[in-house]
């Protein structure tokens, strides 16, 4: 695919359940970034990854949040045990050295219900 | 934290008109960017303003970026309905997260 692409769309799970989110970023970014966006808010950094090197994972919220990106490609989000303030929709983006990394693609995002 | 603050919250004008939205920042960049959404989704990157830059322009955008106040513009000219839209601007340090503003959320009326 040409973009960055993101599953599921949509997920509705009830409160203290594990949720995983999916981020296939464009072929050949190393760059990869999870935002999370709250309802009417700007976008919150919660983790980056490039290359090999160990991911910057200041932005992550709580020890229920975690990623992983294996072999360099697509990255999974996992929050453990949901509460209702994980609610936001998570976009996942990435970028490359031939845009100077500054653009970042984004995905069209997968809006996280917890109920 | 954010680190951008975008001016006003809220924006509404007439088609053919022209928006002007601000965007202030705290700490040294080496750019600043701006982006769009549309329906609360992904973003698309509009316009990229170096440090050493002070305008920057991309078809009926126009960007301006004055590092001593620490401040940004986006100016839409002529205005339509598809730039409805919610505008950030972020600012960056190369391959590294990006710190987004709260963003404007511009309605064009036709």
């Amino acid at each position: 695919g040409a973009g960055v692409s993101q599953s599921p769309s949509n997920k509705v799970t009830e409160k203290g359940k594990d949720v995983e989110l999916r981020c296939d970023p464009i072929s050949g970014h190393t760059a990869l970034y999870w935002y999370r966006q709250s309802l009417g808010q700007g976008l919150e950094f919660l983790i980056y990854f490039q290359g090999n090197s160990a991911p910057d994972k200041s932005g992550l919220p709580s020890d229920r949040f975690s990623a992983e990106r294996t072999g360099g490609s697509v990255s999974t989000l996992t929050i453990q045990r949901t509460q209702q303030e994980d609610s936001a929709v998570y976009l996942c983006a990435s970028s490359s050295r031939t845009s100077d990394w500054n653009e970042q693609f984004f995905g069209p995002g997968t809006r996280l219900t917890v109920l | 934290s954010q680190q951008g603050e975008e001016d006003p919250q809220a924006l509404s004008i007439q088609e053919g008109e022209n928006a002007t939205m601000n965007c202030s920042y705290k700490t040294s960049i080496n750019n600043l960017q701006w982006y769009r959404q549309n329906s609360g989704r992904g973003l698309v990157h509009l316009i990229l303003i170096r440090s050493n830059e002070r305008e920057k322009h991309s078809g009926r955008l126009r960007v301006t970026l004055d590092t001593s106040k620490k401040s940004s513009s986006l100016l839409i000219t002529a205005s339509r309905a598809a730039d409805t839209a919610s505008y950030f601007c972020a600012t960056g340090q190369g391959a590294q997260k990006l710190v987004f503003g709260q963003g404007t959320r511009l309605t064009i009326n036709p």
